[in-house]
């Protein structure tokens, strides 16, 4: 079945680098996401691996990918107060294909 | 290029009454999904259209709801006779044909009282 799986809350001290995780049920997974989401607004694409990839980075972001064990990362180095939202998670199977998410991870910064 | 807009950004409706959603794809995008969000939640996808055809509607509640993506204009999401369950953030996004990339308007907020 279709699942995506991510905790709800994390805090992390400005500076300091952000890792939030998250897992999937579905290896055919195709694209896995990660979106932005800040208070009031849509959602902003971060990034997006897909499954035959390991890592990518860009930038402050480094996403890790464990295929075995089904389970998508997001690092944020350097983080910072800009950085808090929720990000959630995602995946899809094809092309022109509909996105199943997560239920995002709040990221709050500590000063 | 202006992304993709919705509106109206905050919608109030009365239980009964209908709500409609607008949604204008980004500029050389044609292929639009809908998502809804309830509180505390994640977004759920809901009907996927391209100009003048639903392709993906598996996740429209079978009733009261319909999308659709006409030759000229918007895409309009119509919730007849909203009930308090349908209090949610609804989400448009837009991609171009083949891509796996859909980029997301500002959503549009509805309150049913």
């Amino acid at each position: 079945g279709e699942d995506v799986e991510q905790s709800l809350f994390l805090s992390v001290r400005e500076g300091d680098s952000s890792v939030i995780n998250c897992t999937y049920t579905d290896s055919s997974s195709t694209y896995l996401y990660w979106y932005k989401q800040e208070p009031g607004a849509g959602l902003q694409l971060l990034t997006y691996i897909f499954s035959n990839m390991d890592m990518k980075q860009d930038q402050r972001l480094t996403v890790l990918l464990n295929k075995k064990d089904k389970h998508l990362s997001l690092r944020i180095a350097d983080t910072q107060t800009g950085d808090s939202a929720i990000y959630f998670c995602a995946e899809s199977f094809f092309r022109d294909d509909k996105i199943i998410f997560g239920k995002g991870t709040r990221l709050h910064i500590l000063p | 290029n202006a992304g993709v807009m919705q509106n109206p950004r905050h919608l109030v409706r009365r239980r009964g009454q209908e709500a409609r959603l607008r949604c204008s794809p980004m500029k050389g995008h044609s292929h639009v999904y809908w998502y809804r969000q309830l509180p505390e939640e994640g977004l759920k996808f809901m009907v996927y259209l391209q100009k003048e055809n639903i392709i993906d509607e598996s996740g429209m509640p079978k009733e009261r709801f319909s999308a659709e993506f006409p030759k000229e204009g918007p895409s309009i999401l119509r919730i007849q006779q909203v009930v308090r369950g349908d209090s949610a953030a609804y989400f448009c996004a837009s991609s171009p044909s083949g891509t796996n990339e859909q980029y997301f308007g500002p959503g549009t907020r509805l309150t049913v009282t």
